[in-house]
């Protein structure tokens, strides 16, 4: 199977922007997780989507959001960007049988 | 509050060394616990984990990890280390009840040397 694949891999944006990562999980899984990692806070979950429905949220402003689609791809918005909302975003495609959960490679956002 | 404590932020050991890296979680209940690696420019790679039954966990590169009910420990270890060994690695604990969401402690960065 194919792993969890993220898209795109760098962006860099400025202050004030608003910005969309995708994520394609594993075929066959449901649930797609997002964390964010930064050197100061570390790895934070963001939230995470089931069959299209938003099942458990970090403690993020609202100007983090996310969705997924009937084909389980997950996109994460996020608006009015700060600076501190530079980090690499990990999306994990959730396997309900094992319990586990696999990652994707990151989008690294750099916010100017 | 739940939480993982990982103690060291570094660890240095010498190649064909024993590793050992620590992890003490903050639950009252035993959750599922898990180890991951991360390379450089990368994702969080699976090692090993722990849900239910035996208590000593077989991961994959050789690695292994035991959950300690009592000591409310999952110390991650490997009889002797090999140079692609040396990433960052991260303890991260899942409620039952808590679908997927993952809290991770803030990492061990594991240096090998020849």
């Amino acid at each position: 199977k194919a792993g969890v694949t993220q898209t795109p891999r760098y962006l860099i944006k400025t202050r004030g922007q608003q910005v969309t990562l995708s994520c394609s999980p594993i075929s066959g899984h449901r649930s797609v997780s997002w964390y964010q990692q930064t050197p100061g806070q570390g790895l934070q979950f963001l939230f995470e989507y089931f069959s299209e429905t938003q099942r458990n949220k970090g403690n993020f402003p609202g100007r983090f959001s996310g969705r997924q689609f009937s084909n389980s791809r997950s996109e994460m918005n996020v608006s009015t960007l700060e600076l501190g909302d530079s980090a690499l975003y990990l999306c994990a495609s959730g396997d309900s049988n094992t319990d586990t959960q696999y990652f994707g490679p990151g989008t690294r956002l750099t916010v100017l | 509050a739940q939480s993982v404590t990982q103690l060291g932020s570094h660890v240095s050991v010498s190649e064909g060394a024993l590793v050992l890296l620590r992890c003490n979680y903050s639950s009252s209940v035993p959750p599922y616990l898990f180890w991951y690696v991360q390379y450089p420019n990368q994702g969080l790679q699976l090692l090993l984990k722990y849900t239910t039954g035996a208590t000593l966990v077989k991961g994959i590169n050789g690695f292994e990890a035991e959950f300690k009910k009592s000591e409310t420990s999952f110390h991650l270890t490997k009889p002797s280390a090999h140079m692609s060994d040396a990433a960052e690695y991260f303890c991260a604990f899942r409620l039952l009840g808590g679908y997927n969401k993952l809290i991770f402690g803030a990492g061990t960065r594991l240096a090998v040397h020849p």
